[in-house]
């Protein structure tokens, strides 16, 4: 069964500078891996998804990632933050026909 | 734009009490979602359904059941509340088998007294 790890449960970095946002996950098959953005008090929005092709996929407000199936990762990064990027950033990956399992989150702290 | 709507924000209930929390998708999709939300914990799946009166159990379906009577409307419903149930509950929709995004709700912050 696939699992998700993200070791950083909070990540804090001063505005304009770059971050990355680790993401581990486990699977024996082929996977389809997403990050999510959750700001306070509202649902999860798609930053960007993985589904196949190119390794790097772009998201939306500037953020990227990138599929490593070697180190089985997908982190999230961003050359340069903004305040309104504080938010909670989670990790997710399923197999086809199964289920979207997610990560137990990164909360990032951008400060002025 | 996919919308996803659930009928509550904030909610206070009291133990024992039945709770039902709603959600309406409006982008005919086949797949639905419930999941709570805890600190430290992510997003643990409770019930999904794949089709109008189909229900299948997530990780943590105990103390939970659901209805879909139609496609777009899928209820979560706690049948005793207990405090261990104070949560924050996130609907998510979508189509397809895996390779598709989800789409979720703003949320129902749940609070059972």
């Amino acid at each position: 069964a696939q699992s998700v790890t993200q070791l950083d449960s909070q990540v804090p970095v001063f505005e304009e500078a770059p971050v990355e946002l680790r993401c581990n996950y486990s699977s024996s098959v082929s996977v389809y891996l997403f990050w999510y953005v959750q700001y306070p008090n509202q649902g999860l929005q798609l930053l960007l998804k993985y589904l196949s092709g190119s390794t790097l996929v772009k998201g939306i407000n500037g953020f990227e990632a990138e599929f490593n199936k070697s180190q089985t990762s997908f982190h999230l990064r961003k050359p340069s933050v903004h305040i309104s990027d504080t938010a909670e950033y989670f990790c997710a990956v399923s197999e086809l026909f199964q289920k979207l399992v997610f990560g137990t989150g990164t909360r990032l702290l951008v400060s002025p | 734009d996919v919308k996803v709507t659930q009928s509550s924000r904030y909610l206070v209930k009291r133990t024992g009490e039945k709770v039902f929390l709603e959600c309406v998708q409006d982008m005919d999709h086949e797949n639905m979602f419930w999941y709570r939300q805890d600190p430290g914990l992510g997003l643990r799946l409770i019930y999904f359904s794949y089709d109008v009166k189909m229900k299948e159990k997530g990780d943590i379906p105990e103390g939970y059941s659901v209805s879909r009577e139609k496609k777009e409307r899928f209820s979560l419903i706690l049948e005793s509340a207990s405090t261990n149930q104070t949560s924050m509950y996130l609907c998510a929709s979508n189509r397809g088998r895996g390779n598709q995004p989800q789409h979720f709700g703003d949320g129902t912050r749940l609070s059972i007294l």
